[in-house]
């Protein structure tokens, strides 16, 4: 069966610092991978997704970035974090193709920004 | 993809049926309807999804009006573990692009 897996679960980060959230799933090949975020009491916002190994596409300008380096694996980066990155985080699959396949979520990272 | 709508709070008592309801009257005739849902501090669970028929699983029941307007979605015998918040969701067939998630129906379910 399909497994996805995040981590850190919790992350505490000084502005200013840098960021990777990691993503990976198993079970499957070259599915489609998305990252979103959930601000306190809020929906999810589709920060990124990526259909094979090195292609992105991103939703919302903003001070973060994604990369696939392999088919299985998504990570979110970013260079200099803001307080207002502070957020529940994300990762989704599906399988590739066409169809109406739901997304399954992994179990997130929360992360503050201090 | 098509907007939703959903009250933003539903109380239900232990071992009776919740039914929440879901508006998406913009829906399209290639997207599909997906129910999530998620508890405190958790990722999104998916549910259940259709397109035009009804639709049952283990964990609930799906009911879409003939013109598509809205939705229901069932819980049969909700228990304390399904208290969450739930998310109606609509989606184009086959898109590799976002759910959107709007702040969906807080349910509680009462011992």
């Amino acid at each position: 069966s399909q497994t996805i897996h995040q981590w850190p679960a919790t992350l505490v980060q000084p502005v200013g610092s840098p960021l990777s959230l990691e993503c990976t799933v198993e079970g499957t090949s070259n599915p489609n991978l998305y990252w979103y975020r959930q601000a306190a009491g809020r929906g999810l916002q589709l920060l990124f997704y990526s259909v094979g190994i090195g292609q992105i596409s991103s939703e919302v300008p903003q001070n973060l970035s994604a990369s696939r380096p392999q088919d299985r694996q998504f990570i979110l980066s970013s260079k200099k974090l803001l307080l207002s990155d502070s957020g529940f985080y994300l990762c989704a699959w599906t399988p590739q193709g066409p169809g109406n396949q739901p997304q399954h979520f992994g179990d997130g990272t929360r992360l503050s920004i201090l | 993809d098509a907007k939703t709508t959903q009250p933003p709070s539903m109380d239900c008592a232990e071992g009776r049926a919740a039914n929440l309801p879901c508006n998406h009257s913009t829906i399209s005739g290639n997207e599909y309807v997906y129910w999530y849902r998620q508890i405190h501090s958790q990722g999104p669970q998916y549910i259940i999804h259709g397109l035009k028929n009804n639709e049952t699983n283990e964990m609930a029941s799906l009911i879409i009006t003939e013109d598509r307007k809205s939705s229901t979605l069932i819980l049969p015998h909700a228990t304390l573990r399904d208290t969450a918040v739930y998310y109606c969701i609509v989606r184009v067939r086959g898109s590799a692009r976002q759910l959107t998630f709007g702040s969906g129906t807080q349910l509680t379910v009462l011992p």
